[in-house]
């Protein structure tokens, strides 16, 4: 079964703080994955696709690791209002559609 | 800035009846999908809908499911006669992209929360 995998958490981190989160997949034929951010009781929204090696947005890193199939999200600088769940996704499938991990909930502490 | 629109927000219903979920997708995306979250879990893909067809489905998305582009703005999701598992937020997505560009970024709306007794 073709899945991404990520650690649940929570990360507890305090303000200002550099977090970083992982997420491995099994189905290497994809060619683009995504983070997206989660508050709870709310939609996904997107924070970064990640198409080669990496990408970069400010405070948000994302990299990727064919080899070993993960990609990472690196987060500087954390501000209170980073406190959400971070869902890891890949598309798969002829219609591209997002196969999504279970989400890291991340808490920035004052 | 464009959006994914979903309506009803919350529906409440009781199990056996049938109900309609309705999305708007970004005006200008031609594929368009249903994901589905029951509380504390993943989210799950349901169906993807491309050129006015069904372009893949997941094996949750049985008979009991059909997707609708009733006109030039809609896109439906039927569930045909509920079930207590089905309740869950159905989130709606579309994308500009599909097979053989690099990226398929997709756009959620807020999503509906379903509520089956």
């Amino acid at each position: 079964r073709k899945e991404v995998e990520q650690d649940p958490g929570p990360f507890n981190v305090p303000e200002g703080a550099t977090v970083a989160f992982n997420c491995t997949y099994s189905n290497s034929a994809s060619q683009s994955f995504f983070w997206y951010r989660q508050d709870c009781r709310k939609e996904p929204k997107l924070l970064m696709s990640v198409y080669s090696s990496g990408n970069e947005d400010g405070r948000f890193t994302a990299q990727l690791n064919r080899a070993s199939q993960y990609i990472s999200l690196l987060i500087r600088d954390s501000k209170l209002s980073d406190s959400a769940t971070y869902l890891c996704g890949q598309d798969t499938g002829s219609a591209r559609q997002l196969t999504f991990g279970s989400g890291t909930q991340l808490t920035v502490l004052p | 800035e464009p959006e994914v629109t979903q309506t009803p927000s919350h529906q409440v219903t009781q199990m056996g009846q049938e109900v309609i979920l309705r999305c708007v997708p970004i005006s200008n995306h031609l594929y368009f999908y249903w994901y589905r979250q029951i509380l504390g879990q993943k989210v799950e893909f349901l169906v993807s809908f491309y050129n006015n067809e069904i372009s893949e489905k997941s094996e949750i998305f049985d008979d009991q499911f059909s997707v609708e582009r009733p006109d030039g703005s809609n896109f439906t999701l039927k569930i045909r006669s509920t079930k207590l598992e089905d309740s869950a937020m159905y989130f709606c997505a579309s994308s500009d992209r599909a097979s053989g560009w690099v990226g398929n970024e997709q756009f959620f709306g807020p999503g509906t929360r379903l509520t089956v007794l």
